[in-house]
């Protein structure tokens, strides 16, 4: 059984590009979060998705990112234009909604590196 | 707000020690804690959970953790530490119906 899949895995890009994160959640489960990671802040939720419709984005650090769920199977996290300072470790989770103890699935991460 | 704080950013023991990983969490409705590990270059993986059921929760790889209400702590321990139980481990607290949020993280290093 596949867990939640992440692409690409190494990003490196320079400042100012565009860069897209994807993400794969696991076949039935209908909740999607995005976490960053770095050393200074530690894991930080983003933004996460119930049935494909975004319910808290107040983790997203500015206009320059944004994410979608067009569907129950697919997540991207943009950003545009990328900076220095989001260098880190990007992690897609899902999970079967059904209260506060669901377990989150993470998947392996996408290292971003801006230069 | 729900806060997690982990106590040490790094542990480091002995092979067959007993492992102990603090965490203290902040929460003013009754809170559900999780205990995630990471190793290298992976995603996170569940240890284990407190869901307001036995507050002596057991885990996998021989890890469990004590929900103490009056301490307002959920330590992670393990009688004997392997060298394959070198990670991060992270402690987190439900924040509403489906976010959680994470302490700073903790790096055991097992010595041989």
């Amino acid at each position: 059984d596949a867990g939640v899949i992440q692409s690409p895995r190494h990003e490196v890009t320079e400042m100012g590009q565009e860069v897209t994160l994807r993400c794969k959640p696991i076949s039935g489960h209908n909740s999607l979060f995005w976490y960053r990671q770095t050393m200074m802040r530690g894991l930080e939720l983003l933004i996460y998705f119930n049935n494909n419709v975004p319910i808290d984005d107040s983790g997203m650090p500015e206009d320059r990112f944004s994410a979608k769920m067009p569907n129950a199977s697919f997540s991207t996290l943009k950003i545009q234009p990328s900076e220095p300072r989001d260098s880190a470790v990007y992690f897609c989770a899902s999970t079967l909604s059904g209260g506060g103890t669901d377990t989150q699935y993470f998947g392996p991460g996408t290292r971003l590196t801006v230069l | 707000a729900q806060s997690v704080t982990q106590l040490g950013s790094h542990v480091s023991v002995s092979e067959g020690a007993l492992v102990l990983l603090r965490c203290n969490y902040s929460s003013s409705v009754p809170p559900y804690l999780f205990w995630y590990v990471q190793y290298p270059n992976q995603g996170l993986q569940l240890l284990l959970k407190y869901t307001s059921a036995a507050t002596l929760v057991k885990g996998i790889n021989g890890f469990e953790a004590e929900f103490k209400k009056s301490e307002t702590s959920f330590h992670l321990t393990k009688p004997s530490a392997h060298m394959s139980d070198a990670a991060e481990y992270f402690c987190a607290v439900s924040q509403g119906a489906q976010k959680l949020v994470f302490g700073q993280g903790t790096r055991l290093t097992i010595n041989p």
